[in-house]
């Protein structure tokens, strides 16, 4: 079975502020996907990353997949309160299945 | 292009009753999975469907099932209703031959059993 661990699980802060969320498993993956989920809507995708080493940017947002496709972060730089909402990374195996990590709940405060 | 609709959004259930979820993907869409979302389990796949066939199955009892019709629309069915299977459940289409399986969400359906 093939875990997704997030990191942290919660996070509380100001506005302005920088954050990184975590995305780790002992697995390697095709590809890796992240979603934010707001409250009472599914989730939506914001990037893939397919490369190891790779970075994407989305405006204040930056993604990186590890060198091995085992990991990734997702860097938020002068967080809004738009940002508020439930990150989840998920990883794709050769089998195209999909494997969600357990999310990292972000409230931004004004 | 109209997005992943599911019906109903929210649905209460005694236990023991059974319950039907609907799901039509995105136009164009054929494979169509559904995932179940609690806070303590987080997201965990449920099955998949193409071409009305089940591709894959995640780890949940007999009593979710699912069908695809040949619109691509799907349905979901739990039989047998426990308190535990009060979640939020997601549908997700997908475009098959993609470099990616990037999900497309609909909004979900919350079942409350009772």
């Amino acid at each position: 079975t093939q875990l997704l661990e997030q990191s942290p699980q919660f996070l509380s802060i100001q506005e302005g502020e920088n954050l990184t969320v975590y995305c780790n498993s002992s697995s390697v993956f095709s590809s890796l996907q992240w979603y934010r989920q707001e409250p009472g809507e599914g989730p939506v995708l914001l990037v893939t990353v397919v490369t190891g080493g790779e970075v994407k940017k989305l405006k204040r947002l930056t993604f990186q997949f590890g060198d091995a496709r085992k990991d990734s972060s997702l860097h938020i730089t002068a967080a809004q309160p738009g940002d508020t909402g439930l990150y989840l990374c998920a990883g794709e195996n050769a089998g195209n299945m999909l494997t969600f990590g357990g999310g990292t709940r972000l409230m931004v405060k004004p | 292009k109209a997005g992943v609709t599911q019906t109903p959004r929210y649905l209460i259930k005694t236990r023991g009753q059974q319950v039907t979820l609907s799901c039509s993907p995105i136009s164009g869409h054929r494979s169509v999975s559904w995932y179940q979302q609690t806070p303590g389990q987080g997201l965990q796949f449920l099955f998949e469907y193409f071409s009305e066939t089940q591709r894959n199955k995640g780890n949940f009892p007999g009593r979710f099932s699912g069908r695809q019709f040949s619109n691509s629309r799907s349905e979901m069915n739990v039989s047998t209703l426990e308190l535990g299977d009060s979640a939020l459940y997601l549908c997700a289409s997908s475009i098959q031959g993609a470099a990616y399986n990037e999900q497309f969400f609909g909004p979900g359906t919350r079942l409350t059993v009772l």
